[in-house]
């Protein structure tokens, strides 16, 4: 049991390119998010998904963009890549408890430098 | 909308002291509560989730309250060892059945050998 993985752990681009950054998770999971995190600003929230063929924006979704074909991927694309992008990137994913909150498990994280 | 606060945002202490982090949020009427731990560099790892029906979660040395009342959670760290030192944040569902996170801007802890 993998958990929640991400591909790559650093990259660097120049300015005005274009990647995606990969999330798999193995625990079944309906909800899947990216947050990205910066000095001084904690964690903030992208996109999410509530599953497969689901998604929705989140606190600041501007320049990226996401699908959910599978239960288990959730990748993240930066469509033009800028500086402000530079940042620590996370995947969750969770699951409902009956009481009806939800438990949150992380990825390693991606860092991403933009030139 | 729910807001949450960490204080203080850096903690050092001496080895073998017994510590205590703070949580505090502005809604009281949430469902649970998760801390996480962080080391530089590094994703974040669930330490303890504390359910709305729940007063504590204990983990070996690590203990959680959660007073939804007064809208603070607290970590208290037993024992504390060099290896504790970190990042510690807490997070709360940022609505009713949300499975959006709101976090805090977490304490970061050094434990001095």
């Amino acid at each position: 049991n993998a958990g929640v993985t991400q591909t790559p752990k650093f990259q660097v681009l120049k300015t005005g390119q274009s990647m995606t950054l990969q999330c798999a998770q193995d625990m079944n999971h309906e909800y899947m998010s990216w947050y990205r995190q910066d000095p001084g600003m904690g964690l903030r929230l992208i996109h999410y998904s509530v599953g497969a063929g689901i998604t929705d924006q989140g606190e600041v979704p501007n320049g990226y963009n996401v699908s959910r074909s599978t239960t288990e991927d959730f990748p993240l694309r930066l469509l033009s890549a800028a500086p402000s992008q530079t940042s620590v990137y996370f995947c969750a994913s969770s699951y409902f408890l009956a009481s009806g909150g939800n438990e949150q498990f992380f990825g390693p994280g991606t860092r991403l430098t933009v030139l | 909308k729910q807001e949450v606060t960490q204080i203080p945002a850096a903690l050092s202490v001496p080895e073998g002291e017994n510590l205590v982090l703070n949580c505090s949020f502005t809604d009281s009427a949430i469902y649970n509560l998760q801390w996480f731990r962080q080391d530089p560099g590094k994703g974040l790892t669930s330490l303890l989730l504390i359910q709305s029906s729940q007063r504590e979660q204990t983990s070996g040395r690590l203990n959680a309250s959660l007073d939804k009342s007064s809208g603070r959670s607290t970590l208290y760290i037993a024992a504390s060892q060099p290896s504790d030192s970190a990042t510690y944040l807490c997070a709360i569902p940022s609505g009713a059945g949300s499975y959006q996170l709101t976090f805090g801007k977490g304490t970061k802890l050094s434990v001095i050998p």
